[in-house]
């Protein structure tokens, strides 16, 4: 099965932030890395696919970057609706679509 | 608009079963699968497996093989998932989430999920 690990854990930052999330996969999934925020008591929201694909209407301050098995989330400019838990996903098994632990960002 | 809404609330006591629905609408409900993700308390995300609406062929994830049973009514579109033999450690939030696949790369994803329905597992 693949693994997923996501880096760190949690972190605090203040609004206007540069922030970076690391998803690392314990093999190569190519670009099948996709990226979900998930707010309290609400179902998770796409952000990226195909690790740097942007989902229509998310805003641009967000990128993703990585293939094989490193990959990188990047808020360019953290505004206060983006404090949540970052989560990534593999989809290059078809068989178990696995996500990461999850990565909290919380106001500093 | 594309939109999945799942049923209410349960509260289950152990060894018994749980049948959760997901209705579609807004969209060809044959032409892509659905998934069943949960997330416990406090917890991450764990995907459950997937269903094809078109032909009800389900992929499960192997921790799950033998409880679950996922399944579809296409004249109602509307994708079921049961989980039986429940255990306090079944207590979660189930989500359904539509797959779509990019284009380009082939990249399935998760475009649109359903509200969430929580499964307490209790004596």
């Amino acid at each position: 099965d693949i693994q997923m690990t996501q880096s760190p854990s949690s972190l605090s930052a203040s609004v206007g932030d540069r922030v970076t999330i690391t998803c690392r996969a314990s093999q190569s999934i190519s670009s099948y890395l996709n990226w979900y925020q998930q707010k309290p008591g609400k179902a998770p929201k796409l952000l990226i696919y195909a690790a740097s694909s942007l989902q229509s209407g998310v805003p641009s301050r967000f990128s993703g970057s990585g293939s094989g098995t490193d990959f990188t989330l990047t808020i360019s400019s953290l505004q206060p609706e983006d404090f949540a838990t970052y989560y990534c996903q593999q989809s290059y098994s078809t068989l178990l679509f696995t996500f990461g632990p999850g990565t909290k960002v919380d106001i500093k | 608009q594309v939109q999945l809404v799942q049923s209410g609330a349960e509260v289950k006591k152990p060894g018994a079963s749980v049948k959760v629905s997901c209705k579609a609408s807004g969209y060809t409900f044959t032409g892509y699968y659905m998934h069943w993700v949960r997330q416990a308390p406090g917890q991450g995300l764990e995907w459950m497996g997937r269903i094809n609406p078109n032909s009800g062929g389900t992929n499960y994830a192997q921790k799950f093989q033998g409880r679950v049973t996922m399944t579809r009514d296409t004249s109602i579109s509307t994708a079921y998932m049961e989980l039986s033999r429940l255990r306090s450690d079944d207590t979660a939030v189930y989500y359904c989430a539509r797959e779509r696949v990019a284009v380009a790369s082939h990249t399935p994803y998760f475009d649109y999920w359903g509200q969430g329905t929580l499964v307490t597992v209790s004596s």
